[in-house]
């Protein structure tokens, strides 16, 4: 099956930093990457949708200036977090969203990354 | 607004018991409806899924069917196996490009050998 990968997988840095994190499709290309958080026992919330060449859509209530995303190619898009609070720590997961008829299962489908855990100290 | 509510683990079995996940949904319209499976240490993956009413999806052995008068997608399976330990995730989608995905807080199951 398809595969994204995600880097890295966990990253522990000070309050006031900032952090990116790489989100790869590595045997397809994927016009829309998808970026999600979660909270411990909490479900997935998409924050933004990415798109090669434009710029991502974000989610109401995510703050666009405080997660960048960038999407230069068809096989990379990457998350930072600009000057991140502990509030901020948390479970970041992408997903790349295949061709039609790429999924084993005939669906327009998205593969998941294996996620980044990030704390923020 | 749309949601998901699912069961809160964790589930713990012996192998080859039945298993059932429950899951409810929330929504307007026909929305699809998916199980994800996360394994220890990699990304979520597809495991099935029911786009209309009384459409059963099933892979692997496990089965769901879109239950409307319900608004419930339970996840069944006969005999787990060790194998199936893992993390699953009940979700809808409204667009049928799946752009976005609801899932709900996922439910962990362990099977002991």
């Amino acid at each position: 099956g398809a595969v994204v990968s995600q880097h890295p997988s966990r990253v522990i840095c000070k309050s006031g930093t900032s952090v990116k994190i790489e989100c790869r499709s590595l045997d397809f290309q994927a016009t829309t990457m998808f970026w999600y958080r979660q909270f411990p026992k909490q479900s997935l919330m998409l924050m933004a949708t990415s798109n090669e060449g434009s710029k991502a859509t974000y989610e109401q209530g995510v703050e666009k200036d405080k997660f960048l995303i960038n999407h230069a190619s068809l096989t990379l898009s990457t998350l930072t977090v600009t000057s991140a609070h502990p509030e901020d720590s948390s479970f970041y997961i992408c997903s790349a969203r295949a061709l039609p008829g790429l999924g084993d299962l005939g669906y327009n489908e998205q593969f998941f990354g294996p996620g980044t855990r990030l704390t923020v100290l | 607004g749309d949601s998901v509510t699912q069961m809160e683990g964790p589930v713990t079995l012996s192998e080859e018991a039945f298993l059932t996940i429950n899951c409810t949904y929330t929504a307007t319209g026909y929305p699809s409806l998916f199980w994800y499976v996360q394994y220890p240490g990699e990304g979520l993956q597809l495991l099935l899924k029911a786009t209309k009413a009384d459409d059963k999806g099933s892979n692997k052995g496990f089965e769901a069917t879109y239950r409307k008068e319900t608004t419930s997608f339970h996840l069944e399976k006969g005999s787990v196996q060790v194998s199936d330990s893992a993390v699953y995730f009940c979700a809808l989608s409204k667009d049928s490009s799946a752009s976005k995905i609801i899932f709900g807080s996922g439910t962990r199951l362990s099977i002991r050998p």
